[in-house]
C-alpha cells in the first residue's frame, strides 16, 4: 500500500518555466489537498479537492492551478514559476471529516 | 491574528524527561484538533487526534481545554527518537477542509 505518491521529490525551475508537480493516492480517498511549508512557517493550503470533478481554492491559490479528473489523482500546475514559489510542496489525503492527513513525502522546489 | 499559535521552542530536554507544549487558537468554532509530528525534511505524520475527554497513547496524552481555547501535548519518558517538530492542527465547524497548521514546536532529547 503506497499511501500519497509525489513526484518528482526535487526539482529546480528557472523563473517563467512550468512545471506540474504529480499526486497519487490508492486508498480511494475523496478529499485531496496541496500545502506549500516555507522554512520556519505553517503549511498553507494552496488549493483542496473533495471529489473528482471539484477543486477549490485554499489560502495561497495564486500562482497555481490543479485538476482532479480521477480519484486517484491530484496534480498541481504551476504556471510562470516566480522565486517566491520556492518552497516544499505537500500533497495530502483523508477519508473524511473528522479523519487526519495521510501526507505524500513531499517536492521541494527551488525557482532561480 | 493567527489561527493556530505554538511556542517555537526548541524545548531542549534530557532522556527520561517529561515534557509538555501549549497550542492556543483562536476560532471558537474550531472543530477537531490533532497533533502531528514532522521530522527534519521529512512530511508531516499524524501522531494523534485529540478528544474533548482527552486521551492517551502509550507514553503520550493530549487535552483540549474549549474555555480557553488550547490543546495540549504531554509526552512522558521521553525518547531520542522523540525529537522532532509537534504540530498543533484545528479544523473549523464550518469549513472542515481547511486545516489550520501551527509553526510547530520543535524539541531536541539530549542522551
Amino acid at each position: 500500500n503506497a499511501g500519497v505518491t509525489q513526484t518528482p521529490k526535487f526539482r529546480i525551475l528557472k523563473i517563467g518555466q512550468s512545471m506540474t508537480l504529480q499526486c497519487t493516492q490508492d486508498m480511494n480517498h475523496n478529499y485531496m489537498y496541496w500545502y506549500r511549508q516555507d522554512p520556519g512557517m505553517g503549511l498553507k493550503l494552496i488549493y483542496y479537492s473533495v471529489g473528482a470533478g471539484i477543486t477549490d481554492k485554499g489560502e495561497v491559490p495564486n500562482g497555481y492551478n490543479v485538476s482532479r479528473s480521477t480519484t486517484e489523482d491530484f496534480p498541481l500546475r504551476l504556471e510562470l514559476a516566480a522565486p517566491s514559489q520556492t518552497s516544499v510542496y505537500f500533497c495530502a489525503s483523508r477519508s473524511g471529516e473528522n479523519y487526519g492527513y495521510t501526507f505524500g513525502s513531499g517536492t521541494r522546489l527551488t525557482v532561480v | 491574528r493567527k489561527e493556530v499559535e505554538q511556542d517555537p521552542g526548541p524545548f531542549n530536554v534530557p532522556e527520561g524527561a517529561t515534557v509538555a507544549f501549549n497550542c492556543t487558537y483562536s476560532n471558537s468554532a474550531s472543530q477537531s484538533f490533532f497533533w502531528y509530528r514532522q521530522d527534519c525534511r521529512k512530511e508531516p505524520k499524524l501522531l494523534m487526534s485529540v478528544y474533548s475527554s482527552g486521551n492517551e497513547d502509550g507514553r503520550f496524552t493530549a487535552q483540549l481545554n474549549r474555555a480557553s481555547q488550547y490543546i495540549s501535548l504531554l509526552i512522558r519518558d521521553s525518547k531520542l527518537s522523540d525529537s522532532a517538530t509537534y504540530l498543533c492542527v484545528v479544523t473549523h465547524l464550518y469549513n472542515f477542509n481547511k486545516f489550520y497548521f501551527g509553526s510547530g514546536t520543535k524539541l531536541n532529547v539530549k542522551p
